[in-house]
């Protein structure tokens, strides 16, 4: 596609429930990244794909959070038993080469 | 590690000023360093991207320098509108094969009519 498209815009659910955030690169960008953003703070790096290999999971808060890859194209990143504090604009972005990063709207998650 | 710092967190300005919002960064071994700006409730939307190599890039009304070897970077913006009322984020990424971006923490721009 034209852009990097994430779904849903906004989600939100019970505290206890798991959540699943897609999204969807740039075609033939290889490399995409998941980001969080808490309301008032910065950007927060959780993962970053190259194909379908994570070399760089470091940034995923707790064993509740995890990402997949498939097809070297659409991303998917879940959380189990979604607590209040996971509450946050998650962020996608992809990259291709040594351009820049192209980002999507991101989903924003409530947890109540 | 990287650390990447903007001043003023936040800044008013009357509308058709020239302002430079600026970007500093602890490590100055990076590969580029891209400019951002994020509306409220909205996504990042790139603006400008220069690489490690280049000293400046335009477009439009903006124009982004780079000095890597002291670890700066600024952004001008000229005639300033309240279009351009937004934050700005400047990011750098550390090397080529995917590695990630490490964001500062913002400048939240008002230009007022």
């Amino acid at each position: 596609g034209a852009g990097v498209s994430q779904s849903p815009s906004n989600k939100v659910t019970e505290k206890g429930k798991d959540v699943e955030l897609r999204c969807d690169p740039i075609s033939g960008h290889t490399a995409l990244y998941w980001y969080r953003q808490s309301l008032g703070q910065g950007l927060e790096f959780l993962i970053y794909f190259q194909g379908n290999s994570a070399p760089d999971k470091s940034g995923l808060p707790s064993d509740r959070f995890s990402a997949e890859r498939t097809g070297g194209s659409v991303s998917t990143l879940t959380i189990q038993r979604t607590q209040q504090e996971d509450s946050a604009v998650y962020l996608c972005a992809s990259s291709r080469g040594e351009g820049g990063y192209t980002f999507g709207s991101g989903t924003r998650l409530t947890v109540v | 590690k990287q650390e990447v710092t903007q001043i003023p967190a936040a800044l008013s300005v009357p509308e058709g000023e020239n302002l430079v919002l600026n970007c500093s960064f602890t490590d100055s071994a990076i590969y580029n360093l891209q400019w951002f700006r994020q509306d409220p409730g909205k996504g990042l939307t790139s603006l400008l991207l220069i690489q490690s190599s280049q000293r400046e890039q335009t477009s439009g009304r903006l124009n982004a320098s780079l000095d890597k070897s002291s670890g700066r970077s600024t952004l001008y913006i000229a005639a300033s509108q309240p279009g351009d009322s937004a934050t700005y984020l400047c990011a750098v990424r550390r090397g080529n094969a995917g590695n990630m971006l490490t964001f500062g923490g913002g400048t939240r721009l008002m230009v007022k009519p």
